[in-house]
């Protein structure tokens, strides 16, 4: 079955920790996003790549890093700079291009990131 | 810059009476618009998208939503609601520009079902 994988589904992290988040996606889409997700404040995008090796800052990068060495993988590395990391974190990934198409993201399920 | 508001937070309808999500948004171009619906701690599900072919238009599990340009709105509606709806509820707007493609979430509409 072809779509995205995120893992783990729940994370516990103490503060001053660094943790990874993984997302996989066999779509073959070029453009990969990571979003944060928290109650009543909708999705914000963190980072996206729209190719290898190359990824931009979202709304707010800070406190997070990415790496886009493959494809299907787009890993987030949430640092110990952020301070506020408890949210639900959400991947997602589309074709790039302007063909009709190209504009519809399709989210993984989502990890769930607990602070203790 | 573009902008999407969705004007309920909470909706609560009763199983088997119309629903209507409302969405306005603000876009200085020709915007494509999604509504998209999550379930308790999962990922969002495409409903439907409109992208200018036509102005009603038709989504996933029996949803509809409705272009008006002159009212600047994309409303989500379903003639009758199944206790399987309840979500949480996103309209999303892309124009151009912005990061990541000039996609916009709304904040979310929680679709409470009473039996």
């Amino acid at each position: 079955d072809g779509g995205i994988t995120q893992s783990p589904k729940y994370l516990f992290r103490k503060e001053g920790q660094n943790v990874t988040l993984s997302c996989e996606q066999n779509l073959n889409h070029d453009a990969m996003y990571w979003y944060r997700q928290d109650p009543g404040q909708g999705l914000r995008l963190i980072y996206y790549s729209q190719i290898v090796n190359d990824f931009q800052k979202g709304d707010i990068a800070e406190g997070y890093s990415v790496s886009r060495e493959k494809k299907e993988s787009f890993p987030l590395t949430v640092t110990s700079a952020q301070k506020n990391p408890t949210a639900f974190y959400l991947c997602a990934s589309t074709w790039s291009g302007s063909y009709e198409g190209t504009d519809t993201q399709y989210f993984g399920p989502g990890t769930r990131l607990t602070v203790l | 810059a573009q902008s999407v508001t969705q004007l309920d937070s909470h909706v609560s309808v009763s199983e088997g009476t119309p629903v209507l999500l409302r969405c306005n948004y603000s876009s200085s171009y020709s915007p494509s618009l999604f509504w998209y619906v999550q379930h308790p701690n999962k990922g969002l599900q495409l409903l439907l998208k409109y992208t200018s072919a036509a102005t009603l238009v038709k989504g996933i599990n029996g949803f509809e939503a409705e272009f008006k340009k002159s009212e600047t709105s994309f409303h989500l509606t379903k003639p009758s609601a199944h206790m399987s709806d309840a979500a949480e509820y996103f309209c999303v707007v892309k124009g151009r520009g912005g990061g990541a493609d000039g996609l916009t979430f709304g904040k979310g509409t929680h679709l409470i079902i009473q039996p």
